[in-house]
C-alpha cells in the first residue's frame, strides 16, 4: 500500500506570495490533517478535513486555509506569505475521523523556506 | 493548556549503550503515542500505549506508560546507529481524541 504523498518536497517563495501545497493521502483513508512543524514549536496542528468537511481547526490565522477533495486527496494554501512562515508542513492520513487514539500516518513533508 | 514537555532535548550517545527518554505532562491522557522522524521524512508510528502502567517492548525499544496516565518513558537497549532521529510523543485528550497534543521531542544521535 503507498504511503501519504505530499508534492512539492521544496519550496521557495518571496514574502507576500502565496503557496498551495498538496497531499494524497493513504488509499483508502478519508482523513487528512495537516500539521506546522518548527525547530523552537514543534509540531503545530493547523486543521483536519474528513469528507470534504474540515472538523478540527488549529489555531492559524486566516491566511492559512484548506481543503479536501472527493476523492479524499487535500491542499493547503497560505496567502502573503511571511517569513515566519517558513517551516516543514506534514500532512497525516488516517482512515477516519474520530477513533479512540487518533494515530497519524504522515507523509515526507514540504520543506517551505520563505526569503 | 495541555503541555507535553520532553526530555532531555538533545542526546549523543556512542553505539552500544543504553538511554531512556521521557515524556511528562500534568495532564492525564486517554493514550500516548511515540512517533520516531528521520532527517527529511515524516513522523512514523512506534507505538500506542494506552493503560496506565502499561509496558510495550518493540525490539530493542521498550515504552512505558505512567500509572496516573500522565508520562511515558522510551528506553532503548544498545542503541544503534540507526536509531538516530527526533523521537516525538503525542498525548490524546479523554475529551477531543480529535486533537492530539505533541511534545517537542528528543533528537537523538547514536555514534558508529
Amino acid at each position: 500500500k503507498a504511503g501519504v504523498t505530499q508534492t512539492p518536497r521544496y519550496l521557495i517563495k518571496t514574502r507576500g506570495q502565496q503557496v498551495t501545497l498538496s497531499c494524497s493521502p493513504i488509499s483508502g483513508h478519508r482523513s487528512v490533517s495537516w500539521y506546522q512543524q518548527t525547530p523552537g514549536q514543534g509540531l503545530q496542528f493547523l486543521f483536519e478535513y474528513f469528507s470534504e468537511t474540515q472538523r478540527n481547526k488549529g489555531n492559524f490565522p486566516g491566511r492559512f486555509s484548506g481543503r479536501q477533495f472527493s476523492n479524499s486527496r487535500s491542499e493547503m494554501n497560505v496567502s502573503t506569505l511571511e517569513l515566519g512562515d517558513s517551516a516543514l508542513y506534514l500532512c497525516a492520513s488516517r482512515p477516519r475521523t474520530g477513533g479512540p487514539y487518533n494515530e497519524q500516518f504522515f507523509g515526507p513533508g514540504t520543506r517551505l523556506t520563505v526569503l | 493548556t495541555q503541555l507535553l514537555e520532553q526530555s532531555p532535548q538533545f542526546l549523543s550517545i556512542q553505539e552500544g549503550e543504553n538511554l531512556t527518554v521521557y515524556c511528562n505532562s500534568s495532564s492525564v491522557f486517554s493514550s500516548l503515542q511515540w512517533y520516531r522522524q528521520e532527517p527529511g521524512e515524516g513522523p512514523v508510528l512506534l507505538v500506542t500505549v494506552v493503560t496506565g502502567g502499561e509496558v510495550k517492548k518493540l525490539k530493542r525499544l521498550t515504552f512505558q506508560f505512567g500509572d496516573a496516565r500522565k508520562d511515558s518513558s522510551l528506553h532503548i537497549t544498545a542503541a544503534q546507529p540507526g536509531d538516530t532521529g527526533l523521537y516525538l510523543c503525542a498525548g490524546a485528550n479523554a475529551g477531543n481524541n480529535r486533537k492530539l497534543i505533541w511534545g517537542l521531542g528528543t533528537s537523538l544521535a547514536v555514534n558508529p
